[in-house]
């Protein structure tokens, strides 16, 4: 079935530096979700994005669908300790069910 | 609403012995999925159900199962624990209008 790639695995930056991950699929998707997971938690529902070239923004978090619909990106904007967690992008298998597949996530740790 | 709710939240057991998870989806969810989480792995995907029905599976072996109630309660059934099964067990719920989903806070398992 239809698998996801999300890169980069990890990443540290410095309180007020910005963050992107990628999300990206072989094949078109037709819609893609993302989570955050805080450190102890569970993953958490952020956003849905269904058209080709889609951008939406959530305070500092701006999320992008491609143009071919076979990409995504979750950017923030000067991260702050509470943005810590790890980043998952979720896209359907293309079964019949459509079930949704997570990437391996991006874990983020802000330093104060 | 009440959100998914998991039982027990943590759980120790043998190598050997056998384990039971629950799992209440959000009331009027029909869709209950499970994964599988590590972290090595990351989020893997067990199973979908849906009106009692599994609907997908993922690549876990035989040992892994579930089952549906009519009330859209959930459990998995891991037989013959391995010492790898050792894991963040979650269940989400999701609702045929909007397929975000609704994740539990998560059963932890360990197998000694």
């Amino acid at each position: 079935g239809q698998q996801v790639m999300q890169i980069p695995q990890y990443q540290h930056v410095q309180e007020g530096e910005d963050f992107t991950t990628y999300c990206n699929s072989s094949t078109t998707l037709s819609n893609i979700q993302w989570y955050k997971q805080r450190p102890g938690g569970h993953p958490v529902f952020l956003i849905q994005l269904v058209k080709s070239g889609e951008v939406k923004k959530q305070k500092r978090l701006t999320f992008q669908f491609g143009e071919a619909k076979k990409n995504s990106s979750l950017h923030i904007t000067a991260t702050q300790t509470t943005d810590v967690g790890t980043y998952f992008c979720a896209g359907p298998d293309g079964g019949s069910n459509n079930d949704m597949r997570f990437g391996a996530g991006t874990r983020l740790t802000v330093k104060p | 609403k009440a959100g998914v709710t998991q039982t027990p939240r943590y759980l120790i057991k043998t190598r050997g012995q056998q384990v039971t998870l629950s799992c209440s989806p959000i009331s009027g969810h029909r869709s209950v999925s499970w994964y599988q989480q590590t972290p090595g792995q990351g989020l893997q995907f067990l199973f979908e159900y849906f009106s009692e029905t599994q609907r997908n599976k993922g690549n876990f072996p035989g040992r892994f199962s579930g089952r549906q109630f009519s009330n859209s309660r959930s459990e998995m059934n891991v037989s013959t624990l391995e010492l790898g099964d050792s894991a963040l067990y979650l269940c989400a719920s999701s609702s045929p209008v909007q397929y975000e989903q609704y994740f539990g806070p998560g059963t932890r398992l360990t197998v000694t």
